[in-house]
């Protein structure tokens, strides 16, 4: 099995202010990388697939990057609406998701 | 619209057995491979199991291997999941995603997600 290590746990942010968050494996996924955000009482929304091709809709103050075992979300001017929970998920084979990083408001 | 609508949770006591469903809409359900997702209270996500697009190959890990059954009806475009021996460590949200075209991939849309709770 792949392990998933999202860092940080909880991310503390103000509104306008950058947020990067890391995903690393356990093993090389190659670029098979996914990111889902998370509101509260909400199912996840896909963010990126690919590592760094984003969803459709996902507003362009979004971006990922990586490949391997080390891989990036980064959040350029964070509003409101983005203060959530962020997974990141491996599909290279049985897949596996992070535990999650909180971003929150500071 | 491309749509996932899980229905069937509800309390079970330890042991028993519940099926869930999920209907689906706005794509060929035919051709996607399909997955369960669940999420304890509070917790992360955890992947369940998945079935090929045809039905007839599924994969899952040993924490449900022997206990959840994943199958499909394409011509209802119906995904279920089939849960026996349940253990009050299987409380959670369990979400319906589509998956890929021929190999796993990424999970979307999600569903809504129905609540099971294992409770004596």
């Amino acid at each position: 099995e792949i392990v998933m290590t999202q860092s940080p746990a909880t991310l503390s942010v103000s509104p306008g202010q950058r947020a990067t968050l890391s995903c690393r494996a356990s093993q090389s996924v190659s670029t098979n990388l996914a990111w889902y955000q998370q509101r509260p009482g909400q199912a996840p929304r896909l963010l990126f697939y690919g590592a760094s091709t984003r969803a459709t809709g996902i507003p362009a103050r979004f971006s990922g990057s990586g490949s391997g075992t080390e891989f990036t979300l980064t959040i350029s001017s964070l509003q409101s609406e983005d203060f959530a929970i962020y997974y990141c998920q491996h599909y290279s084979d049985f897949p596996t998701f992070g535990q999650g990083t909180k971003v929150e408001i500071k | 619209e491309v749509q996932l609508v899980e229905s069937g949770g509800g309390l079970v006591q330890p042991g028993g057995s519940l099926r869930l469903s999920c209907k689906a809409s706005g794509f060929n359900f035919s051709s996607y491979w399909m997955s369960w997702v669940r999420q304890a209270p509070g917790k992360g996500l955890e992947w369940v199991g998945t079935i090929k697009n045809d039905g007839r190959e599924k994969f899952s890990v040993d924490p449900f291997k022997g206990r959840f059954t994943v199958s499909r009806d394409n011509a209802k475009n119906s995904l279920f999941l089939q849960m026996d021996s349940l253990r009050v460590e299987d409380t959670a949200v369990y979400y319906c995603v589509r998956d890929g075209l021929l190999v796993t991939a990424w999970f979307d849309p999600w569903g809504q997600g129905t609540l099971v709770t294992v409770s004596s």
